[in-house]
Formats: structure tokens, C-alpha cells, sequence
């Protein structure tokens, strides 16, 4: 079964501190994807890569970078933390075309600003 | 730009009631639609999803959507609800050509006993 892991689950972070959250997948899928949720607004893309060693700018890319290293992995980083950046993050990965489409999200990664 | 609109943020409903929640999508071509779920503290799970042919599409535990090209909609619908239906629903829309999803802002459905 498709499995999309992330870590950590919950973390507290201090403002102007260094923030990684990491993404795995036993999907074997070329594409994945960094969202974040916020009430009133659903997911909005913040990156999202086509394979090992690409990524791509979403709709939100702003104080965020993101790194593919592998075709399994692909984190998000942030640099410099602002609590505007509080928020739940899903890691997603997915394939495209016809029958084939469709995005497969982790549980999740809680984060809190102070 | 491919956007949508879910125009109910809540949608309260009796088990065993029939149920619709309303999505609505801009996109100037045919695109791709998508129905998602959230239980709580978890992540998204597909339920179901229109690529092409019959716009009336089936998916799980009883869920289904049509898809309407000329009221630009695609309306979820399951005809008796159950107390585990109860969750944050998104719809999504995708240029055919453009692996990324556009989501709404969800509706949470209650089912009361």
C-alpha cells in the first residue's frame, strides 16, 4: 500500500530559528508535493519536485526552500521561522495521466512558531 | 488559474439523511476533479475522482459526484450518511496536463445520531 511518512509529527520552534521537516515514500512516484493548511484557506502548494534533484515553486514559496535528494525523500526547510508560519504541513506524493492521477498524503507535521 | 469555491464551510446532517456538498470549480478547459477526505488529525485520503467519459463518478463507501461542464460543478453526493462520515471534505481541481491540485477551503460534515 502507498505509504507517505513525515517527521517529525509535532514541533515547536523559536522565531528566526532553522525548521526541517522531512518526507518519505515507498510509492516509488516521481512527483511530490509540500502543502500547508490553515483554517479558511485548505491546502495551499508551497513546493513540489518532478523527481530526485528538481523542485518547483508553488502558489506559496515565500520564506520556504525545499530539497529532493532522492526520489524518496524531500524535505522543507525554513531558514528563518516566523510564528506566520505556524501551521499543519502534508507532504504528498503522487503520478499523473488519465486513471493514474492522484496525490497520496502523509499524517501530517504540526508546527508552532513562538 | 484553476480555482474552486465550496461554499459551505459546515454542513450539519442527520444519519441516515441523504447528503450533498457543493463544490464549484474555474477552469476554462475540461479539468481534472477531485473529491478528498479528512478525519481528524490525519491526513487526505481520495474519494473519488472525474478525468474524462461518464460525468457521474462512483468512489468509496458510497460516495459519488457528477461532474457538470456548463454549471462549472461537481457536487458530492451519498444517499444515506453514517456517523463515521463525519470529516472535512475538499474538492480540487487540475489542469489535465498539470500535475498540481487547487483546493477548496472545505466543508466539515457533522452527522448527528
Amino acid at each position: 500500500e502507498a505509504a507517505v511518512t513525515q517527521s517529525p509529527r509535532n514541533k515547536v520552534a523559536v522565531t528566526g530559528g532553522k525548521v526541517t521537516l522531512s518526507c518519505n515514500q515507498t510509492n516509488n512516484h516521481n512527483n511530490m508535493y509540500w502543502y500547508r493548511q490553515d483554517t479558511g484557506h485548505g491546502l495551499r502548494l508551497i513546493h513540489y519536485s518532478y523527481g530526485a534533484g528538481s523542485t518547483e515553486k508553488g502558489d506559496i514559496p515565500d520564506g520556504y526552500k525545499a530539497s529532493r535528494p532522492s526520489q524518496e525523500n524531500f524535505s522543507l526547510i525554513l531558514e528563518l521561522a516566523t510564528p506566520s508560519q505556524t501551521s499543519v504541513y502534508f507532504c504528498a506524493s503522487g503520478d499523473w495521466g488519465g486513471a493514474y492521477a492522484e496525490q497520496f498524503f502523509g499524517p501530517g507535521t504540526r508546527l508552532t512558531v513562538l | 488559474a484553476q480555482s474552486v469555491t465550496q461554499p459551505d464551510a459546515r454542513v450539519t446532517v442527520s444519519e441516515g439523511a441523504s447528503l450533498q456538498l457543493r463544490c464549484k470549480y474555474s477552469y476554462s478547459a475540461t479539468p481534472y476533479l477531485f473529491w478528498y477526505v479528512q478525519y481528524p488529525r490525519q491526513g487526505l485520503q481520495m474519494l473519488l475522482k472525474y478525468y474524462s467519459g461518464d460525468p457521474v463518478v462512483q468512489g468509496v463507501n458510497g460516495f459519488e459526484a457528477e461532474f457538470s461542464k456548463s454549471d462549472s460543478s461537481f457536487h458530492l453526493r451519498k444517499a444515506s450518511v453514517h456517523w463515521s462520515d463525519s470529516a472535512v471534505y475538499f474538492c480540487a481541481v487540475s489542469a489535465p496536463n498539470y500535475n498540481v491540485l487547487y483546493f477548496g477551503s472545505g466543508t466539515k460534515l457533522t452527522v448527528e445520531p
